[in-house]
């Protein structure tokens, strides 16, 4: 699976659009760009995924750029409650069974009132 | 009506002793997984299991053993714990179709703390 790379933290106003980069210079046709998130001492949460259009659902937008070497995902009106590690995950789509995903360090994002 | 549960949440035990933790899904999905995640946050991959079949088995000591009585149900089973063993396990399901099989759905975790 394609590597990515995430900044450790960033901090935005609550009521302000959260703008999470990742990079993944090394992704491949087939590889799917998705997005978890770990609210402290919760499970981690499915939020979106998209291969090379931008996609939006109720919680998040995912901006890929043209050359799908890097993504955003952007959560339009933070709330406090959105403080939570962000994960962007590269992978395949998988057919029949599953390998899992693979999780790596993330990016904390702390919602400042 | 929790999607994926897990028992119990916490869990305080002595080195080598031996225990269990349980995980249910009521999504009817086809994959369930467990999942550890240490003392400084890393989420690694232990197993997954589809179709009563084991797909994936991450290097993890073979004290570890998963058992799945049915396509509901992951439990976890560890033998002889150690020091080492203490973090938070999540149990999590998916399920093969237009989304792919990797749109994980999680428990809450389970906190296992080794003394």
């Amino acid at each position: 699976d394609a590597k990515t790379t995430q900044p450790t933290s960033m901090d935005c106003a609550e009521g302000r659009a959260a703008n999470l980069p990742c990079n993944h210079s090394t992704i491949s046709g087939n590889e799917y760009v998705y997005w978890y998130r770990q609210i402290h001492s919760q499970g981690p949460q499915y939020i979106i995924h998209g291969l090379k259009n931008n996609e939006t659902n109720e919680m998040a937008s995912l901006i890929i750029t043209e050359d799908r070497k890097s993504s955003t995902l952007i959560l339009p009106h933070a709330t406090l409650r959105d403080t939570a590690v962000y994960y962007c995950i590269v992978r395949v789509l998988s057919g029949g069974g599953a390998d899992g995903l693979t999780f790596g360090k993330g990016t904390h994002l702390i919602i400042q009132p | 009506d929790t999607a994926v549960s897990q028992t119990p949440k916490y869990l305080v035990t002595q080195m080598g002793n031996d225990k269990s933790i349980k995980c249910e899904q009521n999504l009817g999905h086809d994959t369930m997984y467990w999942y550890k995640q240490d003392s400084k946050k890393f989420l690694k991959i232990m197993f997954s299991y589809n179709n009563k079949e084991l797909i994936i088995n991450e290097t993890v000591p073979n004290r570890f053993s998963p058992k799945s009585p049915d396509k509901a149900h992951l439990n976890l089973h560890i033998n002889s714990l150690e020091l080492g063993d203490s973090a938070v396990y999540f149990c999590a399901s998916s399920s093969p179709g237009n989304s792919g099989a990797n749109v994980l759905t999680f428990g809450a975790g389970s906190r296992l703390t080794v003394l």
